[in-house]
C-alpha cells in the first residue's frame, strides 16, 4: 500500500483477554517499529524488527507482549492476559532503511487504539 | 541513556503569526538526527523537520525552520506564518546515527492551537 496500515483501528476488550494488533508496513521497507503511546505522552518505543528477526526488543514491558514478523513484511503485536494499563494507542511505522544508518526517517501508521476495561 | 524534554505542554498562536516550540535533549554521545513530528487528531504521526547533529546550518522546510544549539542541547522549532491546519501535538523526537540499529525517542507533546 501507499502507507503504512494499522487494524484494527480501535479495539476494546476485557481484562485478561489476548488480542492480537496488525500492522502492515510500506512495501520494500525492511526496518519495522513498535510504539506505545499512553494518554498524554510520547510514544515509547517497544520493538523493531529488521527483515524477519526482532533486532531490539527491549522495549517490551513484560513477557505477555510479543510481536512477530514471519515474512519480513506484516508485523503483529500480541497481548496475552490484558491488563487496564495496557491501555493505549499503539503505533507502527517502518522505513526503507536501519534508522540509524538511513535517513532517520520513519513512516507511522494511524495506530490501533487498544482499551482494556 | 538519552532523554527529550518538551517544557510547554500547551501553546496558541494567532492564524498568520510565528510560535517557537522548545526543546531540550540530553546525550553523551555525538553523532544523532533530532526531529520534530506533528500528530494531528488522526493520530498518524508526520514528520515536519530533521536535522543531523553534524550540521552547523539550521534545518528549514518552508514555514517550519529550527534552531538547533548542540553546545546547549537545544532544538526548538519555529513555525512562521501559522495557519489553522498546523493545529496539532507536536513532538521533539532523537535517534542515535551510524549504530547497528536505532529507535526513536520522544518528548511528551507539545500541544499547538492554531485561531482563527
Amino acid at each position: 500500500g501507499a502507507g503504512v496500515s494499522q487494524t484494527p483501528s480501535n479495539k476494546v476488550t476485557e481484562k485478561g483477554k489476548y488480542v492480537e494488533l496488525r500492522c502492515d508496513p510500506i512495501s520494500g521497507h525492511t526496518a519495522l517499529y513498535w510504539y506505545r503511546q499512553s494518554l498524554g505522552q510520547g510514544p515509547e518505543f517497544l520493538i523493531y524488527f529488521q527483515g524477519t528477526g526482532a533486532a531490539d526488543d527491549s522495549g517490551l514491558p513484560n513477557d505477555r507482549f510479543f510481536a512477530v514478523r514471519p515474512e519480513g513484511s506484516v508485523s503483529t503485536l500480541k497481548i496475552q492476559r490484558t491488563e487496564r494499563g495496557d491501555s493505549a494507542v499503539y503505533l507502527c511505522a517502518s522505513s526503507a532503511n536501519n534508522l540509524a544508518r538511513g535517513t532517520g526517517e520513519l513512516f507511522f501508521g494511524e495506530g490501533s487504539r487498544l482499551t482494556v476495561l | 541513556a538519552q532523554t527529550v524534554t518538551q517544557s510547554q505542554p500547551e501553546m496558541s498562536v494567532q492564524e498568520a503569526e510565528t510560535v517557537t516550540l522548545s526543546c531540550t535533549y540530553d546525550t553523551s554521545e555525538n553523532n544523532y538526527y533530532l526531529f520534530w513530528y506533528k500528530q494531528p487528531p488522526s493520530r498518524q504521526m508526520i514528520l515536519v523537520i530533521r536535522q543531523e547533529a553534524y550540521k552547523q546550518q539550521n534545518a528549514t522546510e518552508n514555514r517550519f525552520s529550527v534552531n538547533f544549539q548542540k553546545a546547549a542541547k537545544s532544538f526548538s522549532l519555529k513555525i512562521s506564518d501559522s495557519q489553522l491546519g498546523d493545529t496539532a501535538m507536536y513532538f521533539c523526537a532523537f535517534t542515535l546515527y551510524g549504530g547497528s540499529q536505532g529507535n526513536l525517542i520522544f518528548g511528551k507533546g507539545t500541544k499547538l492551537s492554531v485561531k482563527p
